[in-house]
């Protein structure tokens, strides 16, 4: 049984371009939730989206976009980057919605912006 | 605004010897509340939770957490380190928002 996987691995990109990243949940699970882990920090909520909408978002700003598939999988879109939105970026996959609902997280995407 | 403390940048211990990983929380409402543990260049693995129950949960490998309402904390504990337990561990705390907030991590060093 899969996991949850990202794509890519790694990522370089240049100051304000545009990125998106990739989310496969793992098997049976339909909730989708982005993190942005920097450097030396925790990870960092950006959004969770359930039935192709978004049902929460943290304090990311609008550049911060995402999608959710009929398949569960996911996309986060990243406009006019920064140099500050070089991280790591995780995603997460439950059952619900919830907090009780636990999250596997899958390996991240190393976001670097140059 | 909800928050999640790890008062701690590192924590050191010899192996055999037992450990704790300090957690506060200030949550609105009931709290829910996580350990995950991050090894390089891993995404994080849930030990876990505590949703309500009692207050002290056992997880994965041997690591267990006790949840004390009155000084808002969630220690995580286990009797015997192992060198294999050195890692970076995330505390997450979450409540009536439904957002679920990480604290900055405490590293954990077991000396053989």
């Amino acid at each position: 049984d899969a996991g949850v996987t990202q794509s890519p691995t790694h990522l370089i990109k240049t100051r304000g371009q545009q990125v998106t990243l990739r989310c496969s949940p793992k098997s049976g699970h339909d909730t989708v939730s982005w993190y942005q882990q920097a450097l030396g920090q925790g990870p960092q909520f950006i959004f969770q989206y359930y039935e192709e909408e978004e049902r929460q978002r943290g304090n990311f700003p609008d550049r911060f976009s995402g999608h959710q598939f009929p398949n569960y999988s996911s996309e986060l879109n990243v406009n006019a980057l920064l140099l500050g939105d070089s991280a790591l970026y995780l995603c997460a996959s439950s059952t619900g919605q919830g907090l009780s609902y636990e999250q596997y997280f899958g390996p991240g995407t190393r976001l670097t912006v140059t | 605004a909800q928050s999640v403390a790890q008062p701690e940048d590192q924590v050191n211990v010899a192996e055999g010897n037992p450990l704790t990983v300090k957690c506060t929380y200030s949550v609105s409402g009931n709290p829910y509340l996580f350990w995950y543990v991050q090894y390089p260049n891993r995404g994080l693995q849930f030990l876990l939770k505590y949703i309500t129950g009692d207050n002290l949960v056992k997880g994965s490998y041997g690591f267990e957490a006790e949840f004390n309402k009155s000084q808002t904390s969630f220690h995580l504990k286990k009797p015997s380190a192992l060198v294999s337990d050195s890692a970076l561990y995330f505390c997450a705390a979450g409540g009536a928002t439904n957002k679920l907030i990480f604290g900055t991590g405490t590293l954990l060093a077991v000396q053989p």
